[in-house]
């Protein structure tokens, strides 16, 4: 039961922003969003997350919209090696949750 | 950075045999998980653990066991394997922290039942 949308694929040049949008319409007041990657043949890899406030670190910026509905994932300067399957979860966080449930993710290509 | 390991990378085994997936995790998490990944089904979780002994199934046990004898330590157990159960693995781990939200994924496994 998929709690958020993403488009299927997106392409981007390298050098520029690329930026992965997620609806998740459905998300409660204690679900956070989270972002992972997963490059060719290895385990995913943890991006960013966030609750309400926009977030950034070292790896990407995440927006979220004021109504929580949405949120934009940005990598500020796409390489190559940014290609991958990007996947937005909308979790619980609290004690005793413990599942994230993956669905198909986007699949970013970076283009030279 | 927490580091995951798990035994293999390619595995080959043949339809009954019993398989012993293992996984090892660096930072003292409390929480450890095992996913299946197939095309078009997304990760699906097997079985995870919240602390040493402990176990809980996930979406997808049947077939599989697990043990937790040491804090660092997750294994999986195909008792008699099956073409089926021809995936890629993943193990992962998270700190049992209230609040903790980050998952710490293994380089996978992938199996394939002959």
């Amino acid at each position: 039961d998929a709690k958020t949308t993403q488009p299927t694929s997106m392409d981007c040049a390298e050098g520029r922003a690329a930026n992965l949008p997620c609806n998740h319409s459905t998300i409660s007041g204690n679900e956070y969003v989270y972002w992972y990657r997963q490059i060719h043949s290895q385990g995913p890899q943890y991006i960013i997350h966030g609750l309400k406030n926009n977030e950034t670190n070292e790896m990407a910026s995440l927006i979220i919209t004021e109504d929580r509905k949405s949120s934009t994932l940005i990598l500020p300067h796409a390489t190559l090696r940014d290609t991958a399957v990007y996947y937005c979860i909308v979790a619980y966080s609290g004690a005793g949750s413990y599942q994230l449930t993956f669905g198909k993710g986007t699949k970013l290509s970076v283009i030279p | 950075d927490v580091k995951v390991t798990q035994s293999s990378r390619y595995l080959v085994k043949r339809t009954g045999e019993k398989v012993f997936l293992e996984c090892v995790q660096d930072m003292d998490h409390e929480n450890m998980f095992w996913y299946r990944q197939d095309p078009g089904l997304g990760l699906r979780l097997i079985y995870f653990s919240y602390d040493v002994k402990m176990k809980e199934k996930g979406d997808i046990p049947e077939g599989y066991s697990v043990s937790r004898e040491k804090k660092e330590r997750f294994s999986l157990i195909l008792e008699s394997a099956s073409t089926n159960q021809t995936s890629m693995y993943l193990c992962a781990s998270r700190s049992g922290a209230s609040g903790s939200v980050k998952q710490f994924f293994g380089p996978g496994t992938r199996l394939t039942v002959l």
